[in-house]
């Protein structure tokens, strides 16, 4: 299932560099997410995105800036990386009401 | 806000044997409880959901069974197969100001041996 798509799929970059992690879609959903999966913390929610016009902050934000370009687009920035920024990063997208939410296939991305 | 939390964090069973995973969350307005299967270097994926007006959904080996007066929902996995040794995750959503915004469990990693 490749109708949620990310780029890059493996990052390793250096503290204090500017890293985006983008994410395109071809389901049509009007909902997108950005997740982060740490071992033993599950799935945390990071932004999400009602429409181009609509972002907002999920549970863990500070440190990561958000772009929803589209309706297919939408990219999740760290603007200085830190080590405790590694982690696997999963893009998502939902339909109108919510519920079921399509991941992508991760972004692992390395802060040294 | 709403916090999942899920219990076992790793699962080893028998091929053959069931497994329950057991998951409890805290706001009463949740109403939509999906749990989401996660193959090693895969994605999350949907297998089963249920949503507050039942209280069980089966789907071939798998089910889900939801207590909202206890607040706690369980995954049901009969006649265990390798194949089902993955990484589990439930979570729990309500309208929060118009918006379903789900929350995760921690996640079970299940092992079934052959």
């Amino acid at each position: 299932d490749a109708d949620v798509t990310q780029t890059p799929r493996n990052r390793i970059t250096k503290t204090g560099k500017r890293i985006m992690l983008e994410c395109s879609q071809t389901k049509g959903h009007d909902r997108m997410y950005w997740y982060r999966q740490d071992p033993g913390l599950g799935l945390r929610l990071i932004y999400y995105s009602f429409d181009v016009k609509d972002i907002n902050k999920g549970e863990i934000s500070d440190g990561y800036s958000v772009s929803r370009q589209a309706q297919a687009k939408f990219s999740l920035s760290l603007e200085s990386a830190i080590p405790n920024q590694t982690a696997l990063y999963f893009c998502a997208t939902s339909d109108f009401n919510g519920n079921t939410i399509y991941f992508g296939e991760g972004s692992w991305l390395t802060v040294v | 806000g709403e916090n999942v939390e899920q219990h076992p964090s790793t699962l080893s069973v028998q091929e053959g044997d069931s497994a329950v995973i057991k998951c409890t969350y805290s706001d009463s307005a949740s109403n939509y409880f999906p749990w989401y299967k996660q193959e090693l270097g895969k994605r999350p994926q949907l297998i089963i959901d249920i949503r507050s007006n039942v209280g069980e959904k089966k789907d071939q080996r798998i089910a889900v069974t939801l207590n909202k007066t206890a607040k706690h929902f369980s995954l049901h996995i009969t006649e265990t197969q390798p194949e089902d040794s993955a990484v589990y995750f439930c979570a729990a959503s309500g309208s929060n100001t118009g918006f379903q915004k789900l929350v995760f469990g921690t996640g079970t990693r299940l092992l079934v041996s052959p």
